[in-house]
């Protein structure tokens, strides 16, 4: 099946700092990506969708200030946590897919903001 | 909104067990459900689907029936294996396919011991 990965598998970071997590379809075009976030214990929620070469559409709730998308081509995408905090602490997935085709997972993300 | 709820882990059972991970769901149309699966180290994939009412979505020996009048997708498999420990998630789309927005459980993790 498609193999998508993510880079980096953990993250460590102070509070205050940005840090960029990339995803990448390994062997197809992604026309879509995704970007999800698991707090422990709850739901993966989707925090945005993005077409590539168009700006992200965020769900409601989502700051796209400091979640910053970016889509620039058809095997990755990037998610930019911003001033991030200890509240951003999170477990962050990444999707792809081609067109009306199914969701293609990443492995996660642990991000940790000390 | 539309919502997803899925048992509490960890499960843990005996290999050849029968295995029950009960999910419902909250929508206000007609969503198909999902179950995903989440072997360690790997991204999420999709196990089995049900797109309509009375649906039997089934694979690799598990099996789930989209049950409208419960609101229920409940995961079985009559004998599981030590390969089958892993995180399942339940979940449901507006769209028959998933691919787009998915709305997940918080997922319930299964260990099966020899």
């Amino acid at each position: 099946g498609a193999v998508v990965s993510q880079h980096p598998s953990r993250v460590i970071c102070k509070s205050g700092t940005s840090v960029k997590i990339e995803c990448r379809s390994l062997d197809f075009q992604a026309t879509t990506m995704f970007w999800y976030r698991q707090f422990p214990k709850q739901s993966l929620m989707l925090m945005a969708t993005s077409n590539e070469g168009s700006k992200a559409t965020y769900e409601q709730g989502v700051e796209k200030d400091k979640f910053l998308i970016n889509h620039a081509s058809l095997t990755l995408s990037t998610l930019t946590v911003t001033s991030a905090h200890p509240e951003d602490s999170s477990f962050y997935i990444c999707s792809a897919r081609t067109v009306l085709e199914t969701q293609y997972f990443g492995p996660g993300t642990r991000l940790l903001v000390l | 909104g539309d919502s997803v709820t899925q048992m509490e882990g960890p499960v843990t059972l005996s290999e050849e067990a029968f295995l029950t991970i009960n999910c419902t769901y909250t929508a206000t149309g007609y969503p198909s459900l999902f179950w995903y699966v989440q072997y360690p180290g790997e991204g999420l994939q999709l196990l089995l689907k049900a797109t309509k009412a009375d649906d039997k979505g089934s694979n690799k020996g598990f099996e789930a029936t989209y049950r409208k009048e419960t609101t229920s997708f409940h995961l079985e498999k009559g004998s599981v294996q030590v390969s089958d420990s892993a995180v399942y998630f339940c979940a449901l789309s507006e769209d028959p396919g998933g691919y787009n927005k998915l709305i997940f459980g918080a997922g319930t993790r299964l260990a099966v011991h020899p």
